[in-house]
């Protein structure tokens, strides 16, 4: 099993939808946790970080269960510019990221 | 000018040559780590070192060695290709957790290496 798992789409949307992705991860000891987000053949970059009590930013809404170690994203509204691999990430206190294989987002007109 | 940088970005090579991969970076991090990406499978970490005296193994260190040339220098080297090796290679800094930034890791923009 791997230590975090994302469904791996593609999730095709229209624009202007909401889409949701989730993702589980399996080491207990994990303290921090993010969503990365990475264009076609480029470097992933931190979209947001994931916190406890839930976190909005702008049209990106994530939220972590610790109790059932799973961590969402919602994307509203989206746009074209949103298509995208989202990574999910889950670290410890150590500062070791583990990766999800990621999820492909298309968004059309 | 980019904060992290990686040389080359891409590279074609044959079975049984040794590589090096260079990572640099300007942030001032401590902490530096090589990735590999294949599809399907999501990053993958190779090595990463909190400083210049600590390398430490990752998920998938063998066939890999690193060097921790100073703080802002991270190599990474393919002793003798393989095929399998053929992926995307990525380079990431992060501060240390409590500090600034904590742990959000700063990626390179990668380096394609394919090995026939």
């Amino acid at each position: 099993r791997k230590e975090v798992e994302q469904d791996p789409g593609p999730f095709n949307v229209p624009e202007g939808a909401t889409v949701a992705f989730n993702c589980t991860y399996s080491n207990s000891a994990s303290q921090s946790f993010f969503w990365y987000r990475q264009d076609c053949r480029k470097e992933p970059k931190l979209l947001m970080s994931v916190y406890s009590s839930g976190n909005e930013d702008g049209r990106f809404t994530a939220q972590l269960n610790r109790a059932s170690q799973y961590i969402s994203l919602l994307i509203r509204d989206s746009k074209l510019s949103d298509s995208a691999t989202y990574l999910c990430v889950a670290g410890t206190s150590y500062g070791k990221l583990t990766f999800g294989q990621g999820t492909i987002l298309t968004v059309h007109p | 000018d980019a904060d992290v940088t990686q040389t080359p970005r891409n590279r074609i090579t044959k079975t049984g040559k040794r590589i090096m991969l260079e990572c640099s970076q300007t942030k001032g991090h401590d902490r530096m780590y090589w990735y590999r990406q294949d599809p399907g499978l999501g990053l993958r970490l190779i090595y990463y070192s909190f400083d210049v005296k600590d390398i430490n193994k990752g998920e998938i260190s063998d066939g890999y060695s690193v060097s921790r040339q100073a703080q802002a220098k991270f190599s990474l080297s393919l002793e003798s290709a393989i095929p399998n090796q053929t992926a995307l290679y990525f380079c990431a800094t992060s501060d240390s957790p409590g500090t600034g930034e904590g742990n959000e890791q700063f990626f390179g923009p990668g380096t394609r290496l394919t090995v026939l």
